[in-house]
């Protein structure tokens, strides 16, 4: 069964620093999406992405996030400066189609210092 | 109003019995509904779609209303591999986008 795949699943990381985390999607997909969920809390959205740009992102993706599709199977998120309220699980998520189900990777729990 | 509201419970059930979850949303524009299912510390994972006219799963049974906004799950001769968090999923205005409800947490014990 295709799914989605996140790497790293666990990255720890000190206040200031960048971070890229990637994503590889369901190959046969066009909807791209980040989701983080801080511990005990919802799953909020930040971005998504379809076509090579941003369909919407929500307040929390400012100018420290960016999103990039380097290639034909790549999907990441970069953070360019962390802070210490950036720590939480990051999911990415991918569907076939505007509104349908989307589908979610494992995760990579960013952990800030 | 938020976006997508759940009563966050818990609701602790016995094996067997039968437990519904009921979702309030804002945006009358949404056009798509889920159930997702999370468990501790994974992804949240398609449950199954919400149609207008119900949908049955098996042992699920999901539910729409959208003049009062309203979804529902019904879930039917619990099992103990059913405990976990039930999100609510609602797409927003434009389709960009899938948002979430903080959950309803299920036990199901023996």
């Amino acid at each position: 069964e295709p799914e989605v795949t996140q790497t790293p699943s666990h990255q720890v990381t000190q206040m200031g620093q960048e971070v890229i985390l990637r994503c590889v999607p369901i190959s046969n997909h066009l909807y791209f999406y980040w989701y983080r969920q801080i511990l005990g809390q919802k799953v909020e959205f930040l971005v998504s992405f379809y076509n090579n740009e941003i369909s919407e992102k929500s307040e929390i993706f400012d100018d420290q996030f960016s999103v990039e599709r380097p290639d034909g199977s790549n999907f990441t998120l970069k953070i360019r400066s962390t802070k210490l309220e950036d720590s939480a699980m990051y999911f990415c998520a991918s569907s076939g189609g505007d509104g349908t189900e989307a589908f979610f990777g494992q995760g990579t729990r960013l952990t800030v210092v | 109003r938020k976006e997508v509201e759940q009563d966050p419970g818990p609701f602790n059930v016995p094996e067997g019995a039968t437990v519904a979850f009921n979702c309030t949303y804002s945006n009358s524009a949404s056009q798509s509904f889920f159930w997702y299912r999370q468990d501790c510390r994974k992804e949240p994972k398609l449950l199954m779609s919400v149609y207008s006219s119900g949908n049955e799963d098996g042992r699920f049974t999901a539910q729409l209303n959208r003049a009062s906004q309203y979804i529902s799950l019904l879930i039917r001769d619990s099992k103990l591999s059913d405990s976990a968090t039930y999100l609510c999923v609602v797409n927003n205005q434009a389709g960009t986008a899938l948002i979430f409800g903080k959950g309803t947490t299920l036990s199901v014990s023996s």
